[in-house]
């Protein structure tokens, strides 16, 4: 079954360090991946994607991710952390109708990110 | 370019009451998807409709919980005799077309049971 797995439910960084989320997939095929950001009460926004091609994406605000596909793993990096970043991350898997399976994203739990001045 | 929308933003109902919440996809987009975000927890698909069709239904509870996109108007989550356990944020988004991977979220609803 498809899968995404975020290991680390809370990280705090201080504002200024550089960052790093971890995102691991189980999936079949080649994946659609997705990193969005939560702020509290709010919707979901879209960081960066990755489709194909070039497996370094660039995203909004700073943020990028590589898919590496020898480790299933789709991690998001900043190189320096601003205060603002502070809220949830959510990676997730776009299923794109592959096999027969509906088209529809599976989440990953989260990662709380924390930023001290 | 009005994105998706949904309302209300924020609901509270008591215990065995209704709650219908309501989600208009973006301009051209015939795909709607439900998902449902408990408190500390991530987003759990629910269900997947397009006009007039339920396609994929595998994260709906079995029962209490209907969704329907009518021909004409809003995407409409249904749930009957609510419960606390229902308290939870419910997101909508849509899509242009069937196998685009790329989903276009609203704000959500909250809904707090009393």
């Amino acid at each position: 079954a498809q899968s995404v797995t975020q290991p680390d439910i809370h990280i705090t960084v201080s504002e200024g360090a550089s960052l790093e989320l971890r995102c691991n997939y189980s999936y079949g095929a080649t994946p659609y991946l997705f990193w969005y950001v939560q702020s509290p009460g709010q919707g979901l926004q879209l960081l960066l994607k990755y489709f194909s091609g070039d497996t370094l994406v660039q995203g909004i605000k700073g943020f990028e991710a590589e898919f590496k596909r020898s480790q299933s793993s789709f991690n998001l990096r900043k190189p320096s952390v601003h205060w603002s970043d502070a809220a949830e991350y959510f990676c997730a898997v776009g299923l794109g109708g592959y096999g027969g399976a509906t088209n529809k994203l599976i989440f990953g739990t989260g990662t709380l990110l924390a930023v001290q001045p | 370019n009005a994105g998706v929308m949904q309302n209300p933003r924020h609901l509270v109902r008591r215990r065995g009451q209704e709650a219908r919440l309501r989600c208009s996809p973006m301009k051209g987009h015939s795909h709607v998807y439900w998902y449902r975000q408990l408190p500390e927890e991530g987003l759990k698909f629910m269900v997947y409709l397009q006009k007039e069709n339920i396609i994929d239904e595998s994260g709906m509870p079995k029962e209490r919980f209907s969704a329907e996109f009518p021909k004409e108007g809003p995407s409409i989550l249904r749930i009957q005799q609510v419960v606390r356990g229902d308290s939870a944020a419910y997101f909508c988004a849509s899509s242009p077309r069937q196998g685009e991977p790329e989903l276009f979220f609203g704000e959500g609803s909250r809904l707090t049971v009393l």
